[in-house]
């Protein structure tokens, strides 16, 4: 059973466009964190949401943390070639003192020029 | 800083072949992760350690054995390798610090086939 759902599975997209991937589950988590995974590598932190119904943003990145911290969403405006790569959310399990981490399956995201 | 390192970053194994997975962090974090990662399943935990000389299961910890004698060091051990254990191995470390907030920093990955 995955805590986690994650969609799109895959998304592909011209230079220029918007799109939105979403992070749903039935759980509540401490946080959420979404990662940014390069093919060849590990992924890499992008942020971490704490507060339900907090709004991030990095450059062209919105990140929001539903209100009743179940759910996540990540939306992307004016997409680069730049951007193509595995996107994961992740849950904080609010009742592990190890901040075990519940990763999504991803969103294979294709910026074509 | 090289962060988390995995070695080897690639290997191929017969059925039945024994090896380990070495992890090393050089930022002193207190807990250490291994994963698996398989095309459409996100990141699954194998084994985890909240400090040396201490390990646990994960959600998948089945053929697999880990040991942390080095707070630095976190090994993955394959007694007898699977085909179904074909896959890429992540491991991760994270500091003690604020368990909401610290980010898991992950190595490069360990892609390992089981013929």
């Amino acid at each position: 059973t995955q805590l986690l759902e994650q969609s799109p599975q895959f998304l592909s997209i011209q230079e220029g466009e918007n799109l939105t991937v979403y992070c749903n589950s039935s759980s509540v988590f401490s946080s959420l964190q979404w990662y940014r995974q390069e093919p060849g590598e590990g992924p890499v932190l992008l942020v971490t949401v704490v507060t339900g119904g907090e709004v991030k943003k990095l450059k062209r990145l919105t990140f929001q943390f539903g209100d009743a911290r179940k759910d996540s969403s990540l939306h992307i405006t004016a997409a680069q070639p730049g951007d193509t790569g595995l996107y994961l959310c992740a849950g904080v399990d609010r009742g592990s003192t190890l901040g075990r981490l519940y990763f999504g399956r991803g969103t294979q995201l294709t910026v074509w020029p | 800083n090289a962060g988390v390192t995995q070695t080897p970053k690639f290997r191929v194994l017969k059925t039945g072949q024994s090896m380990t997975l070495l992890c090393a962090q050089d930022m002193n974090h207190e807990y250490m992760y291994w994963y698996r990662q398989d095309p459409g399943m996100g990141l699954r935990l194998i084994h985890y350690s909240v400090g040396e000389g201490t390990t646990a299961k994960g959600e998948v910890p089945d053929g697999y054995n880990v040991s942390r004698l080095k707070k630095q060091n976190f090994l993955l051990g394959l007694e007898s390798a699977a085909p179904s254990q074909t896959s890429v191995y992540f491991c991760a470390s994270r500091s003690i610090r604020d368990r909401s907030y610290q980010p898991q920093h992950f190595g490069d990955g360990t892609r390992l086939s089981i013929l």
